[in-house]
């Protein structure tokens, strides 16, 4: 099993770009997360997914969207970037048959907004 | 709302000199307090998982203790590769499957 993958690892946008992160888990996880983690604020919720076809925000859910099409995806988007979204963007998924309670995350995507 | 405070931001130690790592958290009813390390560059690598008062958890050289309000990761006979953040996290009765994650403690094990 690969677990949780994130796609890219790097990228550096101008203001105003959009761009999508990928998220891919192979761990048939019905829950999934998107978290952004900057110097001195811990880990933050920005949105979540409690099954495929349903998303739900976070705590600092403004200038990003999701869709979870497909269980095994959750996408990021971000429709015009700004740089206070330059940040350290993580994904994670959790919940499987065997109902273990935790979340596993992905390696982090860097994404930097000149 | 859920908070999770932890303590110190950063602790240095010799390479055998065992140390606690301190996590205090307000919850609406406790459904999980989580532990882990994240390496620099990399993702969060979960560790243990407390659900109630009184439990205890151990891996190697590192041991996570719960009471009602605060959570320690006792580290023994620390060695260089234990360096890394720990981070605490805590799952409310009222915020579903959400995580309220502390700043971390940042350790450093000198050789």
């Amino acid at each position: 099993n690969a677990g949780v993958t994130q796609t890219p690892k790097f990228r550096v946008l101008k203001t105003g770009q959009s761009m999508t992160l990928l998220c891919a888990q192979d761990m048939n996880h019905e829950y999934m997360y998107w978290y952004r983690q900057d110097p001195g604020m811990g880990l933050r919720l920005i949105h979540y997914s409690v099954g495929e076809g349903t998303t739900a925000k976070g705590e600092v859910p403004d200038g990003y969207n999701v869709s979870r099409l497909k269980k095994q995806n959750f996408l990021l988007g971000l429709e015009s970037a700004a740089p206070s979204q330059t940040s350290v963007y993580f994904c994670a998924s959790k919940g499987d048959s065997r109902g273990y309670n935790e979340q596993f995350f992905g390696p982090g995507t860097r994404l930097t907004v000149l | 709302e859920d908070q999770v405070t932890q303590s110190p931001e950063a602790l240095r130690l010799q390479e055998g000199e065992s140390s606690s790592l301190n996590c205090s958290y307000t919850v609406s009813g406790l459904r999980g307090l989580f532990w882990y390390r994240q390496d620099p560059g990399k993702g969060p690598e979960f560790l243990f998982t407390l659900y109630s008062a009184g439990e205890e958890k151990e891996k190697e050289r590192l041991k996570a203790t719960l009471t009602k309000k605060e959570s320690f990761l006792h580290i023994t006979a620390p060695k260089p590769e234990d360096s890394a953040t720990y981070l605490c996290a805590v799952q409310g009765g009222t915020s579903g499957s959400r995580l309220t994650f502390g700043e971390g403690t940042q350790l450093t094990v000198n050789p």
